[in-house]
């Protein structure tokens, strides 16, 4: 059972910045949040992971309040490229590299020119 | 490119029948996990192998059975098709923290 919740689909237009927030209100104290990109007929991609606050890369910013009930996957300027299906996980080890990892429906973001 | 590869990337078999699918690993990667993703489904864990034995398993019976070889490359093997494992068989291979995830594999039963 994921352990998360998020919206199911969210559409945008190209050059705009979108916020897909992710609900995990039973998060454990020892528990990352990762967020991952899937393509169609592809695998899963890593975008960025957090535990508390703010983390930003090259790709994306992940917003985390104080009380890591939420976090908010943050992706600057869109482009057509960036339709895909974005989840968030929880989960207690880096990365997931103990398997397991455990993904909700995620959220399909469509882009628009 | 996650430097993951799998094979064949679509098969197509029957009801009752075998299915062997491969996966190669990351150079390196002495980790592999397999996952299951249903259409318009998240990806669901299937097992865990590493260093050639079993370190974790999802809820899946027991048809669904693995091997990874010395060189680290990996097999999943599916006993006993149903209609419902149709579905993107994805491996993923690690060392240490991060998961790199292959193509996958689209299996069709008919």
């Amino acid at each position: 059972l994921a352990k998360t919740t998020q919206p199911i689909s969210m559409d945008s237009y190209e050059g705009q910045e979108v916020n897909i927030t992710c609900s995990h209100n039973n998060i454990a104290t020892n528990d990352y949040i990762t967020w991952y990109q899937q393509f169609p007929s592809q695998g899963p991609r890593f975008i960025i992971q957090g535990y508390k606050t703010k983390v930003t890369n090259e790709v994306a910013s992940l917003f985390i309040p104080a009380d890591r009930k939420s976090s908010t996957l943050s992706l600057p300027r869109v482009s057509l490229s960036d339709t895909a299906v974005y989840y968030c996980l929880v989960d207690p080890n880096y990365g997931g590299s103990q398997g397991n990892l455990i993904f909700g429906k995620g959220t399909k973001l469509s882009v628009k020119p | 490119e996650t430097g993951v590869t799998q094979s064949p990337t679509h098969l197509i078999k029957t009801r009752g029948q075998q299915v062997t699918l491969r996966c190669s690993s990351q150079s390196g990667h002495n980790t592999v996990s397999w996952y299951q993703q249903a259409l318009g489904q998240g990806p669901q864990f299937i097992f865990q192998y590493y260093r050639e034995e079993e370190n974790g398993r999802g809820n899946f019976p027991p048809r669904f059975s693995g091997l990874q070889f010395p060189n680290y490359s990996s097999e999943l093997n599916v006993n006993a098709l149903e209609l419902d494992d149709s579905a993107l068989y994805l491996c993923a291979s690690s060392f240490g923290d991060e998961q790199f995830f292959g193509p996958g594999t689209r299996l069709t039963v008919l």
